[in-house]
């Protein structure tokens, strides 16, 4: 099983400036890896697919980079709508992986 | 537009059993894999189970492998997850999600989550 790291697990912004998340596979997922958005009583949203690809709909002020085992999402001018904890999940191999997540609050 | 709906959660006793279903409308089910996908409170996301979009193929989580089954009513637009031998470990959210491209094997849509809690 692909075990997938995010850090760090809390990350205090303050609005409008740039928040930068961390991704790392236990083995290369060959960016087979995606972003999704999760607020408090939601369902999560996915956000990025193929490491760099944004869903439809989703604004370009978030980003997605990287490759082998390294990935990064990136907001760059955090809205007040974009405190929630943010999660990986690989799709390169079974069973389907997720990171614990990392909490972007407001600073 | 793309919804997802659960239904069939509740409160079951330790070794029991439980139906979840998924009412998919606003795309072509039967053209799309489905997942589940659990959340236990306050935790992170699990993967539990796919069914390929025909139900030919299924594969689980090594934690509910044997105990839960994952099937699809492609004429009523319908997703399952029958919950067998339900255990502590079990309690979550319980998402329905649909592949983003056939089998792409990330999530584009997910439903709202249905609670399902053990406890004797």
């Amino acid at each position: 099983e692909i075990v997938m790291t995010q850090s760090p697990a809390t990350l205090s912004v303050s609005p409008g400036e740039r928040a930068t998340l961390s991704c790392r596979a236990s083995q290369s997922v060959s960016s087979n890896l995606a972003w999704y958005q999760q607020k408090p009583g939601q369902a999560p949203r996915l956000l990025i697919y193929g490491a760099s690809t944004r869903a439809t709909g989703i604004p370009a002020r978030f980003s997605g980079s990287g490759s082998g085992t390294e990935y990064t999402l990136t907001i760059s001018s955090l809205q007040s709508e974009d405190f929630a904890v943010y999660y990986c999940q690989q799709y390169n191999n079974w069973p389907r992986t997720f990171g614990q997540g990392t909490k972007v609050e407001i600073k | 537009q793309v919804q997802l709906v659960e239904s069939g959660g509740g409160v079951v006793q330790p070794g029991g059993s439980l139906r979840l279903s998924c009412a998919a409308s606003g795309f072509t089910f039967s053209s799309y894999d489905m997942h589940w996908v659990r959340q236990a409170p306050g935790k992170g996301l699990e993967w539990v189970a796919i069914i390929r979009y025909d139900g030919s193929d299924k594969n689980y989580a090594d934690s509910v492998k044997g105990r839960f089954t994952i099937s699809r009513d492609n004429s009523k637009n319908t997703l399952y997850l029958q919950m067998n031998s339900l255990r502590a470990e079990d309690p979550a959210v319980y998402y329905c999600a649909k592949d983003g491209a056939g089998d792409s094997g990330y999530f584009d849509c997910w439903g709202h989550g249905t609670l399902v809690t053990v406890s004797s």
